[in-house]
């Protein structure tokens, strides 16, 4: 079964420090991995998408990882702002079938002053 | 450039009412979607197009219908609301089915 399983499902922590949130997948075939950003009463923003031969990509302060032999993919977040509370998602592209895209259920990411 | 912009923003149902919910995105993409968000849930894709006058079923296509009439236009119809489609809906669009999906801010729907 396609699924996108993410970790933790919130999160709360002090400005300025930093934290990693974990994705892991099973969908199949693989086309490429996507991380959101979505501020509540918001859409989604994308923050990286990298296909399977990219380790990581950076967007600012934000840092992806993929290991597509283990099907596990981070997001690490450096010197954090209270502006990034939000909900992370990440997202796996099968580009095939009628679900091209599965989404993870998001980590909630609380920064407090 | 507007980017994805949704109509209307809220909106209130009795069960059995119909509506028409608008995606307008004026980036000149191909692909449009339309997804559903609910407490605890991920985003679940309703109906998606690959290109005017076309249309498809995602994975939860029932108790809704769609139409591209236009490149620019996704239209999402509710024929009889129920109150299982309490939800936010989003609609996003993209070049291709994998380049980056760019979303409207969302409707939320409450059936009564």
């Amino acid at each position: 079964k396609n699924q996108v399983e993410q970790s933790p499902q919130s999160l709360i922590i002090l400005e300025g420090k930093n934290c990693t949130l974990q994705c892991n997948y099973t969908v199949s075939p693989f086309s490429n991995l996507r991380w959101y950003k979505q501020d509540t009463g918001r859409g989604p923003v994308s923050l990286t998408i990298m296909t399977f031969s990219e380790n990581t990509k950076s967007n600012g302060r934000y840092t992806a990882t993929l290991d597509a032999d283990t099907k596990q993919s981070s997001l690490h977040i450096t010197a954090s702002q209270l502006s990034d509370s939000a909900s992370y998602i990440c997202v796996v592209s099968r580009n095939s079938g009628n679900t091209p895209l599965v989404f993870g259920k998001g980590t909630r990411l609380s920064v407090i002053a | 450039n507007a980017g994805v912009t949704q109509t209307p923003k809220f909106r209130v149902l009795k069960t059995g009412q119909s509506m028409t919910l608008l995606c307008a995105q004026d980036m000149n993409h191909e692909y449009m979607y339309w997804y559903r968000q609910d407490p605890g849930m991920g985003l679940r894709l309703i109906h998606y197009s690959v290109g005017e006058g076309t249309t498809a079923k995602g994975e939860v296509p029932d108790g809704y219908n769609v139409s591209r009439l236009k490149k620019q236009n996704f239209l999402l119809g509710l024929e009889s609301a129920a109150p299982s489609q309490t939800s936010v809906y989003f609609c996003a669009s993209s070049w291709t089915g994998d380049h980056e999906q760019y979303f409207g801010p969302g409707t939320r729907l409450t059936v009564t």
